[in-house]
């Protein structure tokens, strides 16, 4: 079954440093998306992209946050400037098409640490 | 605000036994309502979707219930395996076709045990 993976499983990262999660989402799927979980918490959507281009983001996604698909295969999560609560584990998800019947498949997951 | 509250927050069970867990939603506007499984340090993995017309959604062992008037939904776990371990989030979209803005509720935690 294809499937979203992400890069790295595990990062690491001191306060102030930049972080770029990759995602390959799965092929042809037109949708992408990027959620967080912070420990504990709830999974919290972070912003949603489409025809190369940012469709919605919710109030999380400051400016320190920024998503690009360079290449038309990749899916990347810019963290700026690293704040400590930005530690939290972000999935990345795609969709095939528009429509509620359309699956949401969720990568599994990268783990940011900041220290 | 929009909230999908679950319970209980976690559950132990044998294996071979049956289980119901619960959600309750609060938005609006309300598109469909998905449950996932999603195992400790991954991903979560699509079990059922539903709309606001639908009151029952199968896949496999599991069955989810939807009451669109009341706001609650209840997944119904059948002759329970040890890999059903895992926690099982309530998710609630208020779209009608995309994957933005869905709000998760924070699980409940089921073991099943010998």
């Amino acid at each position: 079954e294809p499937e979203v993976t992400q890069t790295p499983s595990h990062q690491v990262t001191q306060m102030g440093q930049e972080v770029i999660l990759r995602c390959v989402p799965i092929s042809n799927h037109l949708y992408f998306y990027w959620y967080r979980q912070i420990l504990g918490q709830k999974v919290e959507f972070l912003v949603s992209f489409y025809n190369n281009e940012i469709s919605e983001k919710s109030e999380i996604f400051d400016d320190q946050f920024s998503v690009e698909r360079p290449d038309g295969s990749n899916f990347t999560l810019k963290i700026r400037s690293t704040k400590l609560e930005d530690s939290a584990m972000y999935f990345c998800a795609s969709q095939p098409g528009q429509g509620f019947q359309n699956t949401i498949y969720f990568g599994e997951g990268s783990w940011l640490t900041v220290v | 605000k929009n909230q999908v509250e679950q319970s209980p927050q976690s559950l132990i069970i044998l294996e071979g036994k049956n289980c119901t867990l619960q959600c309750n939603y609060t938005v609006s506007p309300f598109s469909n309502l998905r449950w996932y499984k999603q195992d400790t340090g991954r991903g979560p993995v699509s079990l059922t979707i539903m709309t606001f017309s639908e009151n029952t959604k199968s896949n496999g062992r599991y069955t989810a219930t939807l009451d669109a008037d009341t706001k609650q939904s209840s997944l119904h776990i059948t002759a329970s395996q040890l890999s059903d371990s895992a926690s099982y989030i309530c998710v609630v979209s208020p779209n009608t076709g995309t994957a933005s803005k869905l709000t998760f509720g924070t699980g409940t935690r089921l073991q099943v045990t010998l």
